[in-house]
């Protein structure tokens, strides 16, 4: 089957660093995503991931390891505004880049 | 309007009703998407448009029925619903290209059947 693994809850602190794990086994692989979710709110896109390695954006980055099967999201200089749920998704497929299997999401709770 | 918008935001309705969602993009995009979710579980892919064919339908009861007349707007229409389908229904859009292929969520719609 395909799966994807994020952690339920975290808890981190304003002005820290968190950093948010996500394995996937799936059949195939052809991409991986982070998306931010504030309650009440639609997903946004936050990266991309295909080849190995960091993807830096700002406060936001991103690591992919292929041969693992596991990528984390790693948030710097949190802020209060940071508190959402975090949901990874694998694309598994190279001819049909529409189908996203997603995780449940991770919870990231800020505190002054 | 930019980006995507949804619209009711909130909808109850009873197990005989009709109701429709709409959703629609202001991003020039060619795909659509319709998902649901609901509490602890994933975001569950319900329907793909591409240029206003259906390419996707992910085993969706027939109590839900889709409608792309266009590739800017996209519908779900509902009729005898069950409890169960109560959940956060969210479309999104994306540029259905290989390399253009991040999807923009719209705020959803919060359905509560009773």
């Amino acid at each position: 089957g395909q799966n994807i693994d994020q952690p339920t809850e975290m808890t981190a602190t304003e002005g820290a660093i968190v950093q948010i794990n996500c394995t996937y086994q799936t059949s195939g692989f052809n991409g991986l995503f982070w998306y931010q979710q504030h309650a009440g709110e639609a997903p946004t896109f936050l990266s991309y991931n295909v080849l190995d390695g960091l993807e830096e954006k700002g406060r936001f980055s991103s690591f992919l390891s292929r041969s693992k099967g596991y990528s984390y999201l790693l948030l710097k200089e949190l802020q209060m505004k940071d508190s959402a749920s975090y949901l990874c998704a694998v694309r598994g497929s190279r001819t049909n880049n529409r189908k996203l299997i997603w995780g449940l999401g991770t919870s990231l709770a800020v505190n002054p | 309007e930019t980006g995507v918008t949804q619209t009711p935001r909130h909808l109850v309705m009873g197990m005989t009703n009709k109701k429709s969602l709409k959703c629609e993009q202001h991003l020039g995009h060619n795909a659509m998407y319709w998902y649901k979710q609901s509490a602890k579980k994933p975001l569950e892919l319900m329907f793909v448009y591409s240029l206003e064919e259906r390419v996707e339908n992910n085993s969706v009861p027939s109590r839900f029925s889709p409608e792309c007349p266009n590739s800017s707007h996209l519908f779900l229409h509902l009729h005898t619903l069950q409890p169960e389908d109560s959940a956060l229904y969210l479309c999104a859009s994306s540029q259905d290209s290989q390399e253009l292929f991040e999807q923009y969520f719209g705020p959803g719609t919060r359905l509560t059947v009773t």
